[in-house]
């Protein structure tokens, strides 16, 4: 079965910052996709990076990057510039392909970034 | 462009009432999910749909849960009769495709007195 992993139950950064979110998971296969999730204190759940092991290149969006290394099967995720906004509960996922679609979740990282 | 819809926001009733909840997802979106949000256990899913058709439901935890999809642009999860452990955050997801992103709606909070 597949498992993720989130060693960091708790960070915090001052504003401006860099800071590096681990998420390691155990799977035996090839094909599947990975998924970070940002959880406001509003509750929402919001989409903040997809990556696909089949892409070697690290996905990117904005401040928001990852650093995906499928042999070791990690999958972290760095803010760059962190900001007040970015306060949160982060979650990294897991979905194999040829499943049921079903994201495997880790425990969350609650992220707090300090003015 | 509106975004997955979940009504209400937040609902409070007493034990053996029964409980629904209601998601408009993305239009044009194929998928939708059901989950359930709790300190103790994390994020579950409970049920999904394909094209209004409920694909696995083995989340579900018990009986007292069933959920609908009359048509594409709206789900019901119901609980009857609500217990206090079913408290929780409920939440609506729908996607493009199976292995595309989901969406998330704002969820329910539900708590059973």
């Amino acid at each position: 079965a597949q498992t993720v992993t989130q060693s960091q139950p708790e960070m915090s950064v001052q504003e401006a910052e860099t800071v590096t979110l681990s998420c390691t998971y155990d799977t035996s296969e090839s094909n599947y996709y990975l998924f970070w999730y940002k959880q406001p204190p509003s509750r929402q759940m919001i989409l903040v990076i997809r990556q696909e092991a089949y892409k070697q290149q690290n996905a990117t969006e904005n401040r928001f990057s990852v650093n995906f290394q499928k042999a070791a099967k990690s999958f972290s995720l760095k803010i760059s510039d962190s900001q007040l906004g970015d306060t949160a509960m982060y979650f990294c996922a897991f979905m194999k392909q040829e499943s049921n679609y079903q994201l495997i979740w880790g425990a969350g990282t609650k992220l707090i970034i300090k003015p | 462009d509106a975004g997955v819809i979940q009504s209400p926001r937040h609902e409070v009733t007493e034990m053996g009432q029964e409980v629904t909840l209601r998601c408009k997802p993305i239009s044009g979106h194929d998928y939708l999910f059901w989950y359930r949000q709790t300190m103790m256990r994390g994020l579950e899913l409970l049920i999904y749909f394909n094209n209004n058709v409920p694909i696995d439901d083995s989340g579900m935890p018990e009986d007292r849960f069933s959920a609908k999809m009359p048509n594409a642009s709206f789900s019901t999860l119901k609980i009857q009769p609500s217990e206090p452990r079913d408290s929780a955050v409920y939440f609506c997801a729908s996607s493009f495709g199976g292995y595309q992103p989901q969406h998330f709606g704002d969820g329910t909070r539900l708590s059973i007195l």
